[in-house]
Protein backbone atom coordinates (compact mmCIF):
# COMPACT_ATOMS: atom_id res chain seq x y z
CA UNK A 1 0.00 0.00 0.00
CA UNK A 2 1.17 3.79 -0.95
CA UNK A 3 2.29 5.49 1.73
CA UNK A 4 1.09 8.97 0.11
CA UNK A 5 -2.50 8.89 0.64
CA UNK A 6 -5.14 10.72 -1.85
CA UNK A 7 -8.68 11.50 -2.04
CA UNK A 8 -9.76 9.31 -5.09
CA UNK A 9 -11.84 11.75 -6.98
CA UNK A 10 -13.20 15.19 -6.90
CA UNK A 11 -14.70 17.86 -9.22
CA UNK A 12 -14.81 21.34 -9.97
CA UNK A 13 -16.78 23.65 -12.01
CA UNK A 14 -15.16 24.91 -15.17
CA UNK A 15 -13.29 28.25 -14.32
CA UNK A 16 -13.28 27.21 -10.37
CA UNK A 17 -10.31 26.57 -8.19
CA UNK A 18 -9.73 22.70 -7.16
CA UNK A 19 -6.89 21.90 -4.61
CA UNK A 20 -5.88 17.85 -4.40
CA UNK A 21 -4.23 17.08 -1.31
CA UNK A 22 -1.63 14.58 -0.78
CA UNK A 23 -0.84 13.42 2.77
CA UNK A 24 1.95 11.03 4.34
CA UNK A 25 4.76 11.25 6.68
CA UNK A 26 7.36 11.96 4.60
CA UNK A 27 6.05 15.15 3.05
CA UNK A 28 7.17 16.59 6.63
CA UNK A 29 10.50 15.95 5.50
CA UNK A 30 10.43 16.07 1.50
CA UNK A 31 8.49 17.98 -0.91
CA UNK A 32 5.80 16.44 -3.06
CA UNK A 33 6.21 16.34 -6.96
CA UNK A 34 2.93 16.00 -8.59
CA UNK A 35 2.06 14.16 -12.22
CA UNK A 36 -1.20 14.86 -14.18
CA UNK A 37 -2.08 11.92 -16.74
CA UNK A 38 -4.37 11.52 -19.19
CA UNK A 39 -6.64 8.68 -20.53
CA UNK A 40 -4.13 6.37 -22.97
CA UNK A 41 -1.15 8.75 -22.20
CA UNK A 42 2.18 8.50 -20.26
CA UNK A 43 2.06 10.76 -16.79
CA UNK A 44 3.35 14.81 -17.24
CA UNK A 45 5.43 16.60 -14.35
CA UNK A 46 3.48 19.82 -13.12
CA UNK A 47 4.74 20.64 -9.93
CA UNK A 48 8.32 19.67 -8.42
CA UNK A 49 10.00 21.21 -5.59
CA UNK A 50 8.61 24.66 -3.42
CA UNK A 51 6.54 25.36 -5.85
CA UNK A 52 8.46 25.06 -9.33
CA UNK A 53 6.39 24.68 -12.76
CA UNK A 54 8.17 23.10 -15.80
CA UNK A 55 8.71 25.09 -18.94
CA UNK A 56 5.05 24.63 -20.86
CA UNK A 57 2.88 24.13 -17.24
CA UNK A 58 0.17 26.71 -17.69
CA UNK A 59 0.89 29.33 -14.29
CA UNK A 60 -2.83 28.12 -13.02
CA UNK A 61 -0.93 24.97 -11.37
CA UNK A 62 0.53 25.51 -8.07
CA UNK A 63 1.88 23.66 -5.22
CA UNK A 64 2.24 24.00 -1.52
CA UNK A 65 3.08 22.08 1.43
CA UNK A 66 2.02 22.19 4.98
CA UNK A 67 2.81 19.61 7.87
CA UNK A 68 2.40 15.97 6.18
CA UNK A 69 0.17 17.71 3.76
CA UNK A 70 1.46 18.51 -0.01
CA UNK A 71 -1.53 20.27 -2.06
CA UNK A 72 -1.46 20.79 -6.16
CA UNK A 73 -3.91 23.77 -7.12
CA UNK A 74 -5.76 24.43 -9.86
CA UNK A 75 -6.69 27.98 -10.56
CA UNK A 76 -9.70 28.59 -13.14
CA UNK A 77 -9.52 24.83 -14.05
CA UNK A 78 -9.98 23.99 -17.79
CA UNK A 79 -11.91 21.36 -19.48
CA UNK A 80 -8.30 19.94 -20.62
CA UNK A 81 -7.25 19.66 -16.74
CA UNK A 82 -9.74 16.94 -16.44
CA UNK A 83 -6.99 14.19 -15.75
CA UNK A 84 -5.55 11.61 -13.03
CA UNK A 85 -2.90 13.63 -10.67
CA UNK A 86 -0.50 11.78 -8.57
CA UNK A 87 1.87 13.05 -5.84
CA UNK A 88 5.39 11.46 -5.45
CA UNK A 89 8.25 12.05 -2.86
CA UNK A 90 10.49 10.15 -0.88
CA UNK A 91 9.25 7.42 1.55
CA UNK A 92 9.43 7.62 5.12
CA UNK A 93 12.69 5.21 5.14
CA UNK A 94 14.06 7.87 2.60
CA UNK A 95 13.89 5.46 -0.47
CA UNK A 96 13.94 7.97 -3.51
CA UNK A 97 10.28 7.60 -4.88
CA UNK A 98 7.03 6.65 -3.96
CA UNK A 99 3.61 7.71 -6.25
CA UNK A 100 0.33 8.39 -4.36
CA UNK A 101 -2.81 7.17 -4.12
CA UNK A 102 -4.14 9.27 -7.53
CA UNK A 103 -7.39 11.41 -7.85
CA UNK A 104 -9.30 11.71 -10.58
CA UNK A 105 -10.48 15.49 -11.02
CA UNK A 106 -13.66 16.00 -13.18
CA UNK A 107 -14.61 19.42 -14.83
CA UNK A 108 -18.22 20.20 -15.23
CA UNK B 1 14.60 17.59 -27.14
CA UNK B 2 14.76 14.67 -24.51
CA UNK B 3 13.24 11.20 -25.83
CA UNK B 4 12.87 7.73 -24.18
CA UNK B 5 11.65 4.49 -25.36
CA UNK B 6 10.71 1.54 -23.82
CA UNK B 7 11.04 -2.13 -25.73
CA UNK B 8 10.80 -5.45 -24.52
CA UNK B 9 8.06 -8.41 -24.93
CA UNK B 10 4.41 -7.71 -24.55
CA UNK B 11 3.93 -11.08 -23.29
CA UNK B 12 5.33 -13.21 -21.19
CA UNK B 13 5.06 -16.77 -19.14
CA UNK B 14 4.56 -17.15 -15.06
CA UNK B 15 7.86 -17.81 -13.36
CA UNK B 16 9.87 -16.04 -16.63
CA UNK B 17 12.14 -13.34 -16.11
CA UNK B 18 11.09 -9.69 -17.69
CA UNK B 19 13.78 -7.72 -19.68
CA UNK B 20 12.88 -3.98 -20.46
CA UNK B 21 14.97 -1.63 -22.26
CA UNK B 22 15.05 1.97 -22.53
CA UNK B 23 16.61 3.50 -25.48
CA UNK B 24 16.94 7.29 -24.78
CA UNK B 25 18.41 10.61 -26.63
CA UNK B 26 18.91 14.06 -26.01
CA UNK B 27 20.70 13.69 -23.24
CA UNK B 28 24.06 11.70 -21.02
CA UNK B 29 23.44 9.24 -18.20
CA UNK B 30 26.62 10.10 -17.32
CA UNK B 31 25.71 13.69 -16.43
CA UNK B 32 25.75 15.04 -12.86
CA UNK B 33 22.36 14.56 -11.34
CA UNK B 34 20.54 12.26 -13.97
CA UNK B 35 18.99 9.16 -14.07
CA UNK B 36 16.66 6.84 -15.46
CA UNK B 37 13.91 5.46 -13.55
CA UNK B 38 11.06 2.72 -14.15
CA UNK B 39 7.96 2.87 -13.34
CA UNK B 40 4.68 0.76 -13.33
CA UNK B 41 0.88 0.98 -14.03
CA UNK B 42 -1.78 -2.11 -13.84
CA UNK B 43 -4.77 -1.47 -15.82
CA UNK B 44 -6.77 0.94 -14.04
CA UNK B 45 -4.64 1.48 -11.29
CA UNK B 46 -2.24 3.41 -9.73
CA UNK B 47 1.36 4.50 -10.86
CA UNK B 48 4.34 2.51 -8.88
CA UNK B 49 7.96 3.27 -8.41
CA UNK B 50 9.95 0.43 -9.32
CA UNK B 51 14.01 1.18 -10.13
CA UNK B 52 16.32 4.13 -10.30
CA UNK B 53 20.04 4.32 -11.53
CA UNK B 54 21.44 7.46 -11.15
CA UNK B 55 24.47 8.90 -13.59
CA UNK B 56 26.93 7.31 -11.10
CA UNK B 57 26.01 4.17 -11.32
CA UNK B 58 23.98 4.46 -7.61
CA UNK B 59 21.16 1.85 -8.31
CA UNK B 60 17.53 1.79 -5.79
CA UNK B 61 14.59 0.24 -5.66
CA UNK B 62 11.56 -0.38 -4.24
CA UNK B 63 11.74 -2.11 -0.87
CA UNK B 64 8.87 -4.29 -1.67
CA UNK B 65 9.92 -5.37 -5.24
CA UNK B 66 14.16 -5.33 -4.43
CA UNK B 67 14.47 -9.00 -4.33
CA UNK B 68 13.02 -9.29 -8.26
CA UNK B 69 14.71 -6.30 -9.55
CA UNK B 70 17.93 -5.48 -11.10
CA UNK B 71 18.54 -2.20 -12.75
CA UNK B 72 21.82 -1.78 -15.30
CA UNK B 73 23.24 1.12 -17.45
CA UNK B 74 25.46 1.40 -20.69
CA UNK B 75 26.05 4.43 -21.25
CA UNK B 76 27.55 4.25 -24.66
CA UNK B 77 24.43 2.72 -25.91
CA UNK B 78 22.29 5.19 -24.48
CA UNK B 79 20.10 2.20 -22.78
CA UNK B 80 19.01 1.44 -19.45
CA UNK B 81 17.80 -2.44 -18.77
CA UNK B 82 15.21 -3.41 -16.47
CA UNK B 83 15.20 -7.04 -15.27
CA UNK B 84 12.44 -8.39 -13.35
CA UNK B 85 12.32 -11.97 -12.17
CA UNK B 86 9.59 -14.44 -10.92
CA UNK B 87 6.94 -13.08 -13.45
CA UNK B 88 3.40 -13.21 -12.26
CA UNK B 89 -0.24 -12.73 -13.52
CA UNK B 90 0.04 -9.72 -10.80
CA UNK B 91 2.15 -7.92 -13.01
CA UNK B 92 0.81 -7.36 -15.53
CA UNK B 93 1.23 -3.47 -16.25
CA UNK B 94 2.50 -0.70 -18.85
CA UNK B 95 5.67 0.05 -17.97
CA UNK B 96 7.73 2.97 -18.25
CA UNK B 97 10.89 4.47 -18.25
CA UNK B 98 11.40 8.11 -17.19
CA UNK B 99 14.51 10.75 -17.26
CA UNK B 100 14.79 11.91 -13.67
CA UNK B 101 16.76 15.12 -12.46
CA UNK B 102 18.03 15.38 -9.08
CA UNK B 103 17.47 18.86 -7.21
CA UNK B 104 18.17 20.29 -3.58
CA UNK B 105 21.32 21.12 -1.68
CA UNK B 106 21.10 19.54 2.22
CA UNK B 107 18.12 17.56 1.59
CA UNK B 108 18.33 15.46 -2.00
CA UNK B 109 15.19 14.70 -4.19
CA UNK B 110 14.61 14.11 -7.81
CA UNK B 111 11.48 14.39 -10.34
CA UNK B 112 10.87 12.52 -13.55
CA UNK B 113 10.45 14.88 -15.98
CA UNK B 114 10.60 13.13 -19.28
CA UNK B 115 8.46 10.08 -19.93
CA UNK B 116 8.86 7.43 -22.48
CA UNK B 117 5.51 6.08 -24.04
CA UNK B 118 4.83 3.04 -22.21
CA UNK B 119 5.13 -0.34 -23.06
CA UNK B 120 2.24 -3.12 -21.90
CA UNK B 121 3.56 -6.03 -20.59
CA UNK B 122 0.92 -8.97 -19.86
CA UNK B 123 1.53 -12.19 -18.14
CA UNK B 124 -0.03 -14.74 -18.86
CA UNK B 125 0.52 -18.71 -19.66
Amino acid sequence: SSELTQDPAVSVALGQTVRITCQGDSLRSYYASWYQQKPGQAPVLVIYGKNNRPSGIPDRFSGSSSGNTASLTITGAQAEDEADYYCNSRDSSGNPHVFGTGTKVTVL
Amino acid sequence: QITLKESGPTLVKPTQTLTLTCTFSGFSLSTSGVGVGWIRQPPGKALEWLALIYWNDDKRYSPSLKSRLTITKDTSKNQVVLTMTNMDPVDTATYYCAHSTTFGGVIVQDYFDYWGQGTLVTVSS
